[in-house]
């Protein structure tokens, strides 16, 4: 049983695009994630949702618009791809994001490749 | 900016052998957290630190969190292949109204049989 699922896990495209990443997490959380993992492997948070609210949203461009339709869902939408976007995405959950202990449970990353 | 510096970035040793990793910041955290990612995986929980002074032992893995919740260390005793991959550390904030973790960009480790 897959607690954090991704998909796809690999993605290639071309420059221009748009493309969308699915995560679904069967764990029952209410929180759920959205890091970029760099070549440098800084992993950066993008958006967090809990209860299907917004309560992240970092510096990110907004060509990138999560949504989430359930709390066990949180979907990235990315436009008009450039070749700055490839990086690892990986989508993560946990129980509360405000009690400060949480463990995070990741998802196996997408590879996003842009051509 | 509150950064959390990892070192080394990159470690090699053979099988059999002790090593040291850190994780330093000027920033307090609530709490930290150690994580290991092997290649096409997410990062998986490894223990979590709270308690200024903390030791905690996970089989041959130790973790301690610094006095002062700035800094943390994972020493490793007797290493083995299985514990290649990349630890990484991440920091709670403690910030009520916009949680976040703040990620080390992580040693890569590799032990040679």
């Amino acid at each position: 049983d897959t607690a954090v699922s991704q998909t796809p896990k690999y993605l290639v495209t071309q420059m221009g695009n748009d493309k969308s990443i699915k995560c679904e997490q069967n764990l029952g959380h209410d929180t759920m994630y959205w890091y970029k993992q760099d070549s440098k492997k800084f992993l950066k948070i993008m958006f967090s949702y809990n209860n299907k609210e917004l309560i992240i949203n970092e510096t990110v461009p907004n060509r990138f618009s999560p949504k989430s339709p359930d709390k066990a869902h949180l979907n990235l939408h990315i436009n008009s791809l450039e070749l700055g976007d490839s990086a690892v995405y990986f989508c993560a959950s946990s129980q509360d994001p405000w009690t400060g202990k949480e463990t995070q449970y990741f998802g196996p990353g997408t590879r996003l490749l842009v051509l | 900016t509150q950064l959390l510096e990892q070192s080394p970035q990159f470690l090699s040793i053979q099988e059999g052998e002790n090593l040291t990793v850190y994780c330093n910041s000027s920033s307090v955290f609530s709490s930290l957290q150690w994580y290991r990612q092997e290649p096409g995986e997410g990062p998986v929980l490894l223990v979590t630190v709270v308690t200024g002074g903390e030791v905690k032992k996970l089989k041959r893995l130790t973790f301690q969190f610094g006095d002062a919740r700035k800094d943390s260390s994972l020493h490793i005793t007797a290493a083995q292949p299985g514990d290649t991959g990349l630890y990484l550390c991440a920091g709670d904030t403690g910030v009520d109204s916009n949680y976040q973790l703040i990620w080390g960009a992580g040693t890569k480790l590799i032990i040679k049989p």
